[in-house]
């Protein structure tokens, strides 16, 4: 069984571009949370979405930030006209139907680089 | 905001010592959870520990909750190398997991 995917590994944007950050989570998996990490520092909650659904998106900037989870394909997290302090990495998760009292999977995350 | 804090921030020990980190909280929570992550990487789930539980074994780890206290601990037993990893405790809040700010463990040789 696959684990949740996430590409690109590194991304690497100059100011002013869009970053398109994708997550196909576990097979079988509806929910998808996306969150930032800084350098020595914990995980950040972003937004948890269910298929076509956000569920809470109170930690993700209101601009240049958005997240979608389709019916078919993976969950995107677009960052539009990227500055230097969205540099980060980002990590996404998935869980079962049971939602936020099950344990998460993680992919290996997007290292997001703004010059 | 952070929901969990964990201490300390970091930690190193002999290998073959034992490990101990402490996460407190701030609202009532369903459930506790620990990761772990090695540099670089995801977080890989360690141990589920639910509200109505006090105590919880996997192996050589151990997690304790004090509901009281609003706080938990994870004991690693006979500490090895590769135990070296950030470790974080996160809580369910509404319709999110909440993830604390970590311990880094360093096991010396």
């Amino acid at each position: 069984n696959a684990g949740v995917m996430q590409n690109p590994r590194h991304l690497v944007r100059r100011r002013g571009q869009e970053a398109r950050l994708r997550c196909s989570p576990v097979k079988g998996h509806s929910h998808v949370y996306w969150y930032r990490q800084l350098p020595e520092e914990g995980l950040k909650f972003m937004v948890y979405l269910q298929k076509e659904n956000i569920i809470d998106e109170s930690g993700m900037p209101k601009e240049r930030f958005s997240a979608e989870f389709p019916k078919e394909g993976p969950s995107i997290l677009r960052i539009q006209q990227v500055v230097r302090g969205d540099s980060a990495a980002y990590f996404c998760a998935s869980s079962p139907p049971g939602g936020p009292g099950e344990k998460l999977f993680f992919g290996s995350g997007t290292q997001l680089s703004v010059l | 905001s952070q929901q969990g804090e964990e201490d300390p921030q970091a930690l190193s020990i002999q290998e073959g010592e034992n490990a101990t980190m402490n996460c407190s909280y701030k609202t009532s929570i369903n459930n506790l959870q620990w990761y772990r992550q090695n540099s670089g990487r995801g977080l890989v789930h360690l141990i589920l520990i639910r509200s109505n539980e006090r105590e919880k074994h996997s192996g050589r780890l151990r997690v304790t909750l004090d509901t009281s206290k609003k706080s938990s601990s994870l004991l690693i037993t006979a500490s090895r190398a590769a135990d070296t990893a950030s470790y974080f405790c996160a809580t369910d809040r509404n319709d999110k997991i909440i993830f604390g700010k970590g311990t880094r463990l360093h096991i010396l040789p």
